[in-house]
């Protein structure tokens, strides 16, 4: 199984902030990794796939990057809509999987 | 626009079986692999099954296989989800999603999910 593992759980940061979160896999997953977001009480959003590609729609302060087994999600400069609980998922193999998860909250 | 509407879900002991339905408006349904995530209260996020356009193509999460069937009516637009033998581990908020065209192992597209539980 490829394991996903994210940094830090919780992500305390005020507006304007830069923010990266980091995802760790078990073993190689190549560039098949997306982010998604997810506010209270919502569906996840897609952000980026092929861990550099901004979805559709998505504002241009995400970005991603990575290879391999390490991956990062950044926000150039944190707005309010973007308090949100974040999840990256590698579709290299299955089981598809998720990380547990980071929350970003207001400092 | 874009939506699917899932319902279906409810309160159901232990060992009963339920049938998830989602409906799919504004795209071309059959073109699309279609898929159920769920996540447990307060959980994160498990990829459960998806199915292909026609329905030849499947895959289910170990934890659910056997016990889940995934199916789609591409004349109704409609995923479905058929839950037997169910567990607590189950009790989830299931949300039914559509790929991102190309990438039949990414979620574009959600629904606004579904909550089951089951608990005696």
């Amino acid at each position: 199984d490829f394991q996903m593992t994210q940094s830090p759980s919780t992500l305390s940061a005020s507006v304007g902030d830069r923010v990266t979160i980091t995802c760790r896999a078990s073993r190689s997953v190549g560039i098949w990794v997306a982010w998604y977001q997810q506010r209270p009480g919502k569906a996840p959003k897609l952000l980026i796939y092929e861990a550099s590609t901004l979805a559709s729609g998505v504002p241009s302060r995400f970005s991603g990057g990575g290879l391999h087994t390490e991956f990062t999600l950044t926000i150039s400069s944190l707005q309010p809509d973007d308090f949100a609980t974040y999840y990256c998922q590698q579709y290299n193999g299955f089981p598809l999987s998720f990380g547990q998860g980071t929350k970003v909250e207001i400092k | 626009q874009v939506q699917l509407v899932e319902s279906g879900g409810g309160l159901v002991k232990p060992g009963g079986s339920l049938r998830l339905s989602c409906v799919a408006s504004g795209f071309t349904f059959s073109d699309y692999f279609m898929a159920w995530i769920r996540q447990a209260p307060g959980k994160g996020l498990e990829w459960v099954s998806y199915i292909s356009g026609t329905g030849d193509t499947i895959f289910y999460a170990e934890s659910v296989k056997g016990r889940f069937t995934i199916s789609r009516d591409n004349a109704r637009n409609s995923l479905f989800l058929h839950m037997d033998s169910l567990r607590a581990e189950d009790t989830a908020v299931y949300f039914c999603a559509r790929e991102l065209l190309g990438h039949r192992k990414l979620a574009q597209v959600w629904g606004q999910g579904t909550l089951v539980t089951v608990s005696s």
